[in-house]
């Protein structure tokens, strides 16, 4: 089993709808959660970054973490065309060792007009 | 402000032989870590490097090696390649927790 799973889609929604993605993980040491959009053939663009438990939000964008249930969530509002790519989930536990990040496989999005 | 730059974008190699990927970070940042992707996956840790030191290493074979210099630059070196080492290689650099990422080189072995 995988540290972090994740759903691989395709997920196809109608421009305008709310997206949900998610990750699991098994690994409790996990503190800092992100995700990535990663469009093809280029690299992964940093899109949100949270610490612990609890939600965050920016311009459409909201992350949430449940470290009880070791869940996290990205949520896109109004979702547009320029959406569509593959969506990454990454976390890391941090020591004084370093901060690898474990990423999920991706889910890929498509939104169409 | 530049951001993480990487060459060369895209080359070619033969089974066997040596290739060497170069990184320069965003400016400001003083770490570099390294991520293979194959095709469909999530990227892979390689290993990160702090004050010119290897400091954290993932589940890869010696021949997977690096170097970071004075300036926080960074290059991988892969010897006798395989074909399954094929891949989009990351580099991402950092200053604290934030990792910021190249647009990569993709690797293919032939």
């Amino acid at each position: 089993q995988k540290e972090v799973e994740q759903d691989p889609g395709p997920l196809s929604v109608p421009e305008g709808a709310i997206v949900s993605l998610n990750c699991t993980y098994s690994n409790s040491a996990f503190q800092y959660f992100m995700w990535y959009r990663q469009y093809s053939r280029k690299g992964p663009e940093l899109l949100m970054y949270t610490y612990s438990s609890g939600n965050k939000e920016d311009g459409r964008f909201t992350a949430q973490v449940d470290k009880s249930s070791k869940y996290i969530s990205l949520f896109i509002r109004d979702s547009q065309p320029s959406d569509s790519a593959t969506y990454l989930c990454a976390m890391s536990a941090w020591t004084n060792a370093g901060n690898m990040l474990t990423f999920g496989g991706g889910t890929r999005l498509m939104v169409k007009p | 402000d530049a951001g993480v730059t990487q060459s060369p974008t895209h080359l070619i190699k033969t089974r066997g032989q040596q290739v060497t990927l170069r990184c320069s970070p965003k400016s400001g940042h003083d770490t570099v870590s390294w991520y293979q992707q194959a095709l469909g996956q999530g990227p892979q840790f390689i290993f990160q490097y702090y004050e010119e030191e290897e400091r954290q290493r993932g589940n890869f074979p010696d021949r997977f090696s690096g170097h970071q210099f004075p300036n926080y630059s960074s290059e991988l070196n892969v010897n006798a390649l395989l074909l399954g080492d094929s891949a989009l290689y990351l580099c991402a650099s950092s200053l604290r927790g934030e990792q910021y990422f190249g647009p990569g080189t993709r690797l293919t072995v032939t």
